[in-house]
C-alpha cells in the first residue's frame, strides 16, 4: 500500500462549479499536512498547510480527518487558473520526511 | 527573487556519462531534499540532509549520491545514467523536520539520457 494515496483524475470542473477531493495516508503517527499545486511541468508550490481544525484560504478549504486518516481539499467558484495537478504532502514521523502523493489532476473549462 | 535555485534547468547527458545537479538556497534551512520525478508520478525522494547529517532512502540506488559542502549548496550526483534515470529532479528545502513546516522547491532540472 501506498503511503500516500490520490484519485488521479481528471476531475473536469465547469467554470464556477465546486470541486473536491481527497488524499489517504497510511500512517496514523503522521504529523502534519500540505496541500501543493504543481503546473505542468513545473515544481510544486505550497498551496495551503492543513490544521488539525480544518482552514480557509480564499476559495480554497482544506479539512483533515485523522481518524479516517485522510485529508481533502475543496475549491469553490473554479476559475481557469486553477487547472493544475493538486499533490497531498503529508510530514511522516520518521525523521519528519515528505511524502507525496501522485497527484490530483483538476481541469477547469470554460 | 527565487530562494531555491536549481541549475541547469536543463541536462542532457550521455549514457554512462557522470552528471552533476546543483541546487542552492539563500533560505538558511536546515533541510535540503533531492526528489526524482517521473511524467504522471509522485516525486520520490532520494535522499536529504539534515543540516550536515545525510540520510539515504534504502530504495535510493547506489549510482545516486549527493554532497553537501556548506548551508547553502547541495549537489546531485548521477555516477552512471542510464535511460531510466530520465526525469525531472527537484530540489527542496526546509527549516526543519518538525510538524508544520513546509518544503519550498527549486524549478528543477529536467534531466535527458541518449
Amino acid at each position: 500500500r501506498k503511503e500516500v494515496e490520490q484519485d488521479p483524475g481528471p476531475f473536469n470542473v465547469p467554470e464556477g462549479a465546486t470541486v473536491a477531493f481527497n488524499c489517504t495516508y497510511s500512517n496514523s503517527a503522521s504529523q502534519s499536512f500540505f496541500w501543493y499545486r504543481q503546473d505542468c511541468r513545473k515544481e510544486p508550490k505550497l498551496l495551503m498547510s492543513v490544521y488539525s481544525s480544518g482552514n480557509e484560504d480564499g476559495r480554497f478549504t482544506a479539512q483533515l480527518n485523522r481518524a479516517s486518516q485522510y485529508i481533502s481539499l475543496l475549491i469553490r467558484d473554479s476559475k481557469l487558473s486553477d487547472s493544475a495537478t493538486y499533490l497531498c504532502v503529508v510530514r511522516g514521523p520518521a525523521e519528519g520526511k515528505l511524502q507525496f502523493g501522485a497527484g490530483t489532476q483538476v481541469v477547469v473549462t470554460p | 527573487d527565487a530562494m531555491v535555485i536549481q541549475n541547469p534547468r536543463y541536462q542532457v547527458t550521455q549514457f554512462g556519462k557522470p552528471v552533476t545537479l546543483s541546487c542552492s538556497q539563500t533560505l538558511n534551512h536546515n533541510v535540503m531534499y533531492w526528489y526524482q520525478q517521473k511524467s504522471s508520478q509522485a516525486p520520490k525522494l532520494l535522499f536529504h540532509y539534515y543540516d550536515k547529517d545525510f540520510n539515504n532512502e534504502a530504495d535510493t540506488p547506489d549510482n545516486f549520491q549527493s554532497r553537501r559542502p556548506n548551508t547553502s549548496f547541495c549537489f546531485l550526483d548521477i555516477r552512471s545514467p542510464g535511460l531510466g534515470d530520465a526525469a525531472m529532479y527537484l530540489c527542496a528545502t526546509s527549516r526543519d523536520r518538525g510538524p508544520g513546516t513546509e518544503a519550498f522547491f527549486g524549478q528543477g532540472t529536467r534531466l535527458t539520457v541518449v
